[in-house]
């Protein structure tokens, strides 16, 4: 069962804008990741934010942290035509080791 | 290798027949992780390796599916007497650990296996 749930399903932004999505899950968790897809194939990661952390940077990625609300954000700064992609947010749980995966929010960048 | 390798990339077969698909996990990598991604969809878990432990194989969706990893390396999952419902992209991930508490590592992803079952 996924776990995770992005928000929103799909997003479309020009070139230059940031973009933000959304993650919620249900259980205590150890970790949460965020990997990006192309074209539906192999998933590369993209950050790892642990239970005790509230924000972490990348890059142009920001990722926020809240557990008690039991939710993730995701923010592109400055987006490029290249970020167009699927996003997945993915749980790791205290008691586990294997990855829970939300439906993942498509993000188109326009030129 | 560099990264993460499956095989074959793309597999079209008949209903009722086997397959065997092949993961090759980065070199030192005690972890190994099968998913499957239908369209449109996010990963399932179907089974994890981490070193010499048995398997965890809760993920699996009938009997029709094995993994096995020989020397603590190479993978190769089985769906036997494909059915429709199996075809979907089934991704391998390795890590340089995995288990519960402690601390986690990245998966790094194969490029997957498009699974059609005609």
């Amino acid at each position: 069962s996924q776990q995770g749930e992005e928000d929103p399903q799909a997003l479309s932004i020009q070139e230059g804008e940031n973009a933000t999505m959304n993650c919620s899950y249900k259980t205590s968790i150890n970790n949460l990741q965020w990997y990006r897809q192309n074209s539906g194939r192999g998933l590369v990661h993209l950050i790892l934010i642990r239970s005790n952390e509230r924000e972490k940077h990348s890059g142009r990625l920001r990722v926020t942290l809240d557990t008690s609300k039991k939710s993730s954000s995701l923010l592109i700064t400055a987006s490029r035509a290249a970020d167009t992609a699927s996003y997945f947010c993915a749980t790791a749980a205290r008691s586990d080791y294997k990855l829970s995966f939300g439906a993942g929010t498509t993000v188109t960048v326009r030129a | 290798g560099a990264g993460v390798s499956q095989s074959p990339s793309n597999k079209v077969t008949e209903k009722g027949k086997d397959v065997e698909l092949r993961c090759d996990p980065i070199s030192g990598h005690t972890a190994l992780y099968w998913y499957r991604q239908s369209l449109g969809q996010g990963l399932e878990f179907l089974i994890y390796f981490q070193g010499n432990s048995a398997p965890d194989k809760s993920g699996l969706p009938s009997d029709r599916f094995s993994a096995e990893r020989t020397g603590g390396s190479v993978s190769t999952l089985t769906i036997q007497r494909t059915q429709q419902e199996d075809s979907a992209v089934y991704l391998c991930a390795s890590s340089l650990v995995g288990g519960p508490g402690g601390s986690y590592n990245e998966q790094f992803f194969g490029p997957g296996t498009r699974l059609t079952v005609l």
